[in-house]
């Protein structure tokens, strides 16, 4: 079981918005860490899509967004397009286990 | 460009040990923080073990401690994780993560990977 919580998988035809949440507790994105998302295309390492909630890294087109409110996080990708389909996972740092941790990872398919 | 590349990954049998290596560039391997995340077949990233940059602490998941160590050498620009009493839920991809932010940070950088797999 993952410290973080995401759904196994959603679904998007081309074009819409679809949205992938993360949910942690009071050790971690409920004590105000950061939340932090990538994406993970089959057979590569997983690559760095937002950062602290809602800051893109250079080159990630703005079609991707991160927010956070309470214990919860959420990615949203609008104008899906075929080249989105990957994994996604969340991260954050937990204080009671002194380390990072990650959601369990969410798997977009582009219909 | 920053470049991560790991290696030491072979097959190792249930109690076996293993050392792994990253070989860090492009970037001033003395002023970050440095990862290692595994990720088992068909399964999600899991953090297993951070380094602070000169070294001084050390952090582990629960699920290696007391069996895996990880350790530096910022002359060699060089992160290691050396993994003793190995089980067969080790075997993952081992990635190398460089952090922003310190410990509690993001990962900006990956390597690509070195495959561990325990098994007789």
């Amino acid at each position: 079981q993952s410290v973080l919580t995401q759904p196994p998988s959603v679904s998007g035809a081309p074009g819409q918005r679809v949205t992938i949440s993360c949910t942690g507790s009071s050790s971690n994105i409920g004590a105000g860490y950061d939340v932090h998302w990538y994406q993970q295309l089959p057979g590569t390492p997983p690559k760095l899509l937002i950062y602290a909630n809602n800051n893109r890294p250079s080159g990630v087109p703005d079609r991707f967004s991160g927010s956070k409110s309470g214990t919860s996080a959420s990615l949203a990708i609008t104008g899906l397009q075929a080249e989105d389909e990957a994994d996604y996972y969340c991260q954050s740092y937990d204080s009671s286990l002194s380390g990072s941790v990650f959601g369990g990872g969410t798997k977009l398919t582009v219909l | 460009q920053v470049q991560l590349v790991e290696s030491g990954g072979n097959v190792v049998q249930p109690g076996g040990s293993l050392r792994l290596s990253c070989a860090a560039s492009g970037f001033t391997f003395s002023s970050f923080v440095i990862h290692w995340v595994r990720q088992g077949p068909g399964k999600g990233l899991e953090w297993v073990a951070a380094i602070w940059y000169d070294g001084t602490k050390k952090y582990y998941a629960d699920s290696v401690k007391g069996r895996f160590t990880i350790s530096r050498d910022n002359s060699k620009n060089t992160l290691y994780l050396q993994m003793n009493s190995l089980r067969a839920e080790d075997t993952a991809v081992y990635y190398c993560a460089r952090s922003q932010r310190g410990h509690s940070g993001y990962f900006d950088y990956w390597g690509q990977g070195t495959l561990v797999t325990v098994s007789s």
